[in-house]
């Protein structure tokens, strides 16, 4: 089956510098990629997503990479602030019947002020 | 609703109780996920149900844990005899059936077995 791995588990940045998540995934086949954003005592919430006929998408502050040649993704956010401090999952699926989401380790994000 | 809703938000039960976590996904959302957050951790899939298919229960760690969907809609969670290693966030989340989305979760049940 398809296994996702994230990193770095933890990564602490200071206010307005970028931060960077880069996830891998093993099954080829997988064409659909969705990052979400978990706050504390919260469930986790989509914040963008990515399909295998694009390599990158922007929304705002975040942006999300796709290399399907190398089998990785990335999660890029800007002009980092102290509310994006929260934990990070990355996700692969490939969009059949089931579109079973499987999630990456998680990174937990600090935004120093 | 708006949302996936779950309850209760907090439940602490003894050890040896059953308990039962509710999910109501969004309205017609078909398919629903089950998973669980042990503290700090990542996300553990426990079953999915799409539609009026069986049920995909791979995920479902011991017989003590099952799960059931009504009509469609509401899905209840049930653990028997709880024991301490069963204290997690056990989240819901829901998807429309059709096309390739992200799911929307639930705030989740935070369970603590004492």
């Amino acid at each position: 089956g398809e296994n996702v791995e994230q990193h770095p588990s933890t990564l602490s940045v200071q206010e307005g510098d970028s931060a960077v998540i880069k996830c891998t995934y093993s099954d080829s086949a997988s064409n659909y990629f969705p990052w979400y954003k978990q706050e504390l005592g919260k469930g986790p919430q989509l914040i963008i997503d990515i399909r295998s006929n694009v390599g990158e998408k922007k929304d705002q502050r975040i942006a999300v990479t796709l290399n399907k040649t190398a089998k990785h993704f990335s999660l890029h956010i800007t002009e980092t602030q102290p509310e994006d401090s929260a934990v990070y999952f990355c996700a692969a699926s490939k969009g059949n019947a089931g579109n079973m989401l499987t999630f990456g380790g998680g990174t937990r994000l600090m935004v120093k002020p | 609703g708006a949302g996936v809703s779950q309850s209760p938000s907090n439940k602490v039960t003894e050890k040896g109780k059953d308990v039962e976590l509710r999910c109501d996904p969004i309205s017609g959302h078909t398919a629903l996920y089950w998973y669980r957050q042990s503290l700090g951790q990542g996300l553990e899939f426990l079953i999915y149900f799409q539609g009026n298919s069986a049920p995909d229960k791979s995920g479902l760690p011991s017989d003590r844990f099952s799960a059931e969907r009504t009509g469609g809609s509401v899905s209840t969670l049930t653990i028997q005899r709880t024991q301490q290693e069963d204290s997690a966030v056990y989240l819901c989340a829901s998807r429309p059936v059709a096309g390739n989305y992200g799911y929307t979760f639930g705030s989740g049940t935070r369970l603590t077995v004492v």
